[in-house]
């Protein structure tokens, strides 16, 4: 099955630094999309973005679908951006593959 | 407001209670899945529905029954609960089409089984 991959697993900012987190994927995707989990264990929906780039905000995502990764941006962190970024692609039966997550501490 | 919802949000419960957790969603979405996350583990997916009366195993069902009747609902059914069944329970919805799209998650529900 389709592998993907996240890095760095953990991430130590100060408040308005900027970050790139990375996600790999072992295949060709239909879907990929970056997801924000808070601490309140809640799935924040980030970027839909098979190929191209988005942005929305502070936030941006590149997805480089024929070489099989992507990046989300984040610019100008704040401690509310604290929280697990995962990146997911469709597998069989539209089934998300998560990766295994950046976990990202934003101190003030 | 699109969105999905789960509950209850937090539920303690006892082993062999049967218990069952709700999905709703108003996006008219064929697509239903319910995904659990534990510590080590990540997300996997437990069932899913194509459709109405249309429902299959994913990588986790043991000890999960569901149903879709209608197609806004998506009901998570623990029969006999155990606590290896403590997790952490996403509800999840997309419209099912060639190519793809968003899939969006519910609040989630957290589920401790004593």
């Amino acid at each position: 099955g389709i592998q993907v991959e996240q890095s760095p697993p953990d991430l130590i900012l100060q408040e308005g630094a900027n970050s790139t987190l990375r996600c790999n994927f072992s295949d060709s995707v239909n879907n990929l999309q970056w997801f924000h989990q808070n601490p309140w264990g809640q799935l924040i929906n980030l970027f839909y973005i098979p190929s191209g780039t988005k942005q929305n905000g502070r936030l941006s995502a590149t997805t480089v679908a024929t070489e099989r990764y992507s990046l989300l941006y984040i610019s100008s962190s704040q401690t509310t951006d604290s929280g697990v970024y995962f990146c997911a692609v469709d597998g069989a039966t539209n089934k998300l593959i998560f990766g295994t997550g950046t976990l990202l501490a934003v101190q003030p | 407001e699109a969105q999905v919802t789960q509950n209850p949000r937090y539920l303690i419960t006892v082993t062999g209670k049967k218990l069952t957790v709700t999905c709703s969603q108003n996006m008219n979405h064929e697509y239903m899945s319910w995904y659990r996350q534990d510590p080590g583990l990540g997300l996997r997916q437990i069932y899913y529905s194509m459709n109405v009366e249309v429902t299959d195993k994913g990588d986790v069902p043991e000890g999960y029954k569901v149903s879709r009747k209608e197609k806004r609902n998506f009901p998570l059914i623990l029969e006999s609960p155990s606590p290896n069944q403590t997790s952490l329970y996403f509800c999840a919805s997309k419209r099912y089409r060639v190519g793809a799209d968003t899939q969006y998650f519910g609040p989630g529900t957290r589920l401790t089984v004593l």
